[in-house]
């Protein structure tokens, strides 16, 4: 009965490979994010996603590109793989307002990908 | 752009001592959360903090706001060492038009028996 799921747990790949994360929440929730948490623990928003509205964080390269077949799944997909993407990365998601208002919500993480990029 | 602050980074503490973790923000917002990652782990949310004064507690841990001074603290009481974990605060701020949660480096904390 985990609230928020991510497959693989671990990934080790090549440069210049392809690469996607999945993520699943299975409590009801309308937003779904994904973070990026570097070797220094930093953590920093990546994506917002609520009801086929995408919000991006300007830093993030466009080879990361979000996709939501439902409202229950928002998966990871990483073109061209470079070293500095190695990272853990986790999926959150929450209940409430979203975007343009303020959250009154926690978000629920889940466990975390760990990326390796050789 | 919102920076967010906080201090110590790293915090070594005897058991049964008592200790505060800040978080200072640079600009107006009156949400504020408290999360805990054990190493290896996920993000656990411990505390939301949705207005000046807010006070919350829970077990050794209690978490104030203060929207005026953009200040939040985690105060730990006569600690043990289950609280060993890293404690992140992040703001809900929006940046760039949207609001997004903006995360403190996190503090880690290190309970020695």
């Amino acid at each position: 009965d985990t609230a928020v799921s991510q497959t693989p747990k671990y990934l080790v790949t090549q440069m210049g490979n392809d690469k996607s994360i999945k993520c699943e929440q299975n409590l009801g929730h309308d937003t779904m994010y994904w973070y990026k948490q570097d070797s220094k623990k930093f953590l920093k928003i990546m994506f917002s996603y609520n009801n086929k509205e995408l919000i991006i964080n300007e830093t993030v390269p466009n080879r990361f590109s979000p996709k939501s077949p439902d409202k229950a799944h928002l998966n990871l997909h990483i073109n061209s793989l470079e070293l500095g993407d190695s990272a853990v990365y986790f999926c959150a998601s929450s209940q409430g307002a979203f975007g343009y208002q303020p959250s009154l919500e926690t978000q629920y993480f889940g466990p975390g990908t760990r990326l390796l990029v050789l | 752009e919102l920076k967010v602050e906080q201090n110590p980074l790293f915090l070594s503490m005897q058991e049964g001592k008592n200790y505060t973790i800040y978080c200072n923000y640079s600009t107006t917002s009156d949400r504020l959360y408290w999360y805990r990652q054990d190493p290896g782990k996920s993000l656990e949310s411990l505390f939301v903090l949705l207005s000046n004064g807010a006070v919350k507690q829970e077990g050794r841990l209690m978490a104030s706001l203060d929207t005026k001074a953009r200040l939040s603290t985690l105060h730990i009481t006569a600690a043990v060492h289950d609280l060993s974990a890293t404690y992140f605060c992040a703001v809900d701020y929006p940046g760039a038009g949207s609001y997004q949660l903006t995360f403190g480096k996190g503090t880690k904390l290190s309970v020695i028996p």
